[in-house]
């Protein structure tokens, strides 16, 4: 069974620093897609950012990057310039194409001033 | 606007009272599903409906039943809620799971928090 497992429950970061959040993932699926969602204390999920499996290239918007590792079945995401607006909950997640969506336990994130 | 609208944003209620959370996209849509979101968990998917008239449970189905008699509604059906209910639920949908260009990104509804005394 696919799993998804984030092993930071909280972190901090100061303000214009760098943070990267770790998430690792186990599957036998050769194709999948794998995503980080933000939940700022609205509740709203919001995507941050998708990384299609089969492309090489790490996905990158703006600020957020990730490293993807295949082989590692690694997924980490690295958030630089933090800025208080990216205190949230970040939650890793997976999905093969299958119809099931599996997310990590989350990280609570917290930018300080 | 395309969004997910589920309702009620908060309930209150008590053991064994029935209660229907709705779920409503104006996106055309195939693919809704449904969320449980706990302390220490994250999220885990209760249903999923793949299109009209076509169901199926996640991995946390007891409990809860689903429908899908048209493309942009998916309600949460509690038909006698219990205590270990009381959570955080999502509804959220895609264009479809698989394929590339974002079709299956998740658009999510802004939840819905129910208590159960």
């Amino acid at each position: 069974a696919q799993t998804v497992t984030q092993s930071q429950p909280e972190m901090s970061v100061q303000e214009a620093e760098t943070v990267t959040l770790s998430c690792t993932y186990d599957t036998s699926e050769s194709n999948y897609y794998l995503f980080w969602y933000k939940q700022p204390p609205s509740r709203q999920m919001i995507l941050v950012i998708r990384q299609e499996a089969y492309k090489q290239q790490n996905a990158t918007e703006n600020r957020f990057s990730v490293n993807f590792q295949k082989a590692a079945k690694s997924f980490s995401l690295k958030i630089s310039d933090s800025q208080l607006g990216d205190t949230a909950m970040y939650f890793c997640a997976y999905t093969s194409g299958t119809y099931k969506y599996i997310f990590g336990t989350g990280t609570r994130l917290k930018v300080l001033a | 606007e395309a969004q997910v609208t589920q309702n009620p944003r908060y309930l209150i209620t008590v053991t064994g009272k029935k209660l229907t959370v709705t779920c409503s996209q104006n996106m055309n849509h195939e693919y809704m599903s449904w969320y449980r979101q706990d302390p220490g968990l994250g999220l885990r998917q209760i249903y999923y409906s793949m299109n009209v008239e076509v169901t199926d449970k996640g991995d946390v189905p007891e409990g809860y039943k689903v429908s899908r008699k048209e493309k942009r509604n998916f309600p949460l059906i509690l038909e006698s809620p219990s205590p270990n209910q009381t959570s955080l639920y999502f509804c959220a949908s895609s264009l479809y799971t698989g394929g590339s260009g974002g079709a299956n990104v998740l658009t999510f509804g802004a939840g819905s928090r129910l208590t159960v005394l």
